[in-house]
């Protein structure tokens, strides 16, 4: 079955800075990835999604990436906040099949 | 729309007894997922109800099971309980089931004593 790989597990960055989370997949048939953030004690949200058929998509500062050939796809924040200090999941799946997540990266991001 | 709902949201229970918890999708959606969440392992996944019917399942032992009614609730039932069930049992709900959208509910903090 489907196995994704997330790295780092801790990240810390200055405020400003930019932050970049990477996840590898084993399934080549896997075709949605989305990005899922938790901040503590709430529930996980989705902040952006990509699907196969697309290398790259934004979402202001949001980012993310897709290597196919690879099997990577990575999410870039740029300009980081305090705000954006979080658990974030990333996780890929198969149509018709589950969801698997990473086991996640908890970002903190310094003032 | 109300969001996806959960209860009971906290449970202290002690090994060998049985637990029972729900999850309330939003409004029109029919499929629901359930997540174990753990420091350090993540979000893993046990099962996906859409229509009634268990589409997918992960890689839990039999005590772990769910059901899903015709309103598209859904339980999910621990029997014989182990210090290890202590977890966030997150559960999910989406429109359909394969690419769609996942939301969330605020999970249920279950403690096994």
């Amino acid at each position: 079955g489907e196995n994704v790989e997330q790295h780092p597990s801790t990240l810390s960055v200055q405020e400003g800075d930019s932050a970049v989370i990477k996840c590898t997949y084993s399934d080549s048939a896997s075709n949605y990835f989305p990005w899922y953030k938790q901040e503590l004690g709430k529930r996980p949200q989705l902040i952006i999604d990509i699907r196969s058929n697309v290398g790259e998509k934004k979402d202001q500062r949001i980012a993310v990436t897709l290597n196919k050939t690879a099997k990577h796809f990575s999410l870039h924040i740029t300009e980081t906040q305090p705000e954006d200090s979080a658990v974030y999941f990333c996780a890929a799946s198969i149509e018709g099949t589950a969801l698997i997540f990473g086991k996640g990266t908890t970002l903190s991001v310094s003032s | 729309k109300a969001g996806v709902t959960q209860t009971p949201r906290y449970l202290i229970k002690t090994r060998g007894q049985q637990v029972t918890l729900s999850c309330s999708p939003i409004s029109g959606h029919r499929s629901v997922s359930w997540y174990q969440q753990t420091p350090g392992q993540g979000l893993q996944f046990l099962f996906e109800y859409f229509s009634e019917t268990q589409r997918n399942k992960g890689n839990f032992p039999g005590r772990f099971s769910g059901r899903q009614f015709s309103n598209s609730r859904s339980e999910m039932n621990v029997s014989t309980l182990e210090l290890g069930d202590s977890a966030l049992y997150l559960c999910a709900s989406s429109f359909g089931w394969g690419k769609e959208t996942q939301y969330f509910g605020p999970g249920t903090r279950l403690l096994v004593l």
